[in-house]
């Protein structure tokens, strides 16, 4: 079974410019999750989609990320437009059922540089 | 509110040497906790979690953990390190005893010496 994949591993843009961020969920996975790393802080949570409705939202910084699950099959993550502090790994995970017994399957993760 | 605190952020062992990786969590309610394991370029796996039951959990790679109700700690150990154990390492607490609404601690890399 392939992974969570997570495109692209790596994206350096200038503050001021819009980057977007892709995940690829395990197939069957209802349950996505975005998390972010800020350098030397802890991975804190995002959002949560469940097929393609957004579950929990509480943990998106501002309304300058916006992310988005058509179909309930991959989800994208837009930053615009991006700021420095925007800089951080982010994470994103899948589980076939939200809730107890069911851990998640994290992405590499995409490495995001805002100069 | 959950949180989890990690102590020391780098910490290095000997190869074969024991491996202790601390960890404390706050929780208003009983908690599930996690290990999670970061490999270089690599995702978050999970080592091994507490739910209910038998305090000491076993997990992958010859790791484990005790959850410690009066101490509130779930420190990870491993009687003998390797070169492979080097990686980054995260203790988490969930939201609501859930799998996925999981709170991070800020992390803890493991160095192994020669």
């Amino acid at each position: 079974e392939a992974g969570v994949t997570q495109f692209p591993s790596h994206s350096v843009i200038e503050k001021g410019q819009t980057v977007t961020l892709r995940c690829d969920p395990i197939s069957g996975h209802d349950n996505l999750y975005w998390y972010r790393r800020v350098m030397g802080k802890e991975i804190k949570f995002l959002l949560h989609f469940v097929k393609e409705s957004k579950q929990d939202e509480s943990g998106m910084p501002n309304n300058r990320f916006l992310a988005e699950r058509t179909g309930g099959t991959y989800s994208t993550l837009k930053v615009q437009p991006a700021e420095l502090e925007d800089s951080g790994v982010y994470f994103c995970a899948s589980s076939p059922q939200g809730g107890r017994g069911s851990p998640l399957h994290f992405g590499n993760g995409t490495r995001l540089t805002v100069t | 509110a959950q949180s989890v605190t990690q102590l020391g952020s780098h910490v290095s062992v000997s190869e074969g040497a024991l491996v202790l990786l601390r960890c404390n969590y706050s929780s208003s309610v009983p908690p599930y906790l996690f290990w999670y394991v970061q490999y270089p370029n690599q995702g978050l796996q999970l080592l091994l979690k507490y739910t209910t039951g038998a305090t000491l959990v076993k997990g992958i790679n010859g790791f484990e953990a005790e959850f410690k109700k009066s101490e509130t700690s779930f420190h990870l150990t491993k009687p003998s390190a390797h070169m492979s154990d080097a990686a980054e390492y995260f203790c988490a607490v969930s939201l609501m005893n859930r799998d996925d609404k999981i709170i991070f601690g800020k992390g803890t890399r493991l160095h192994i010496l020669p």
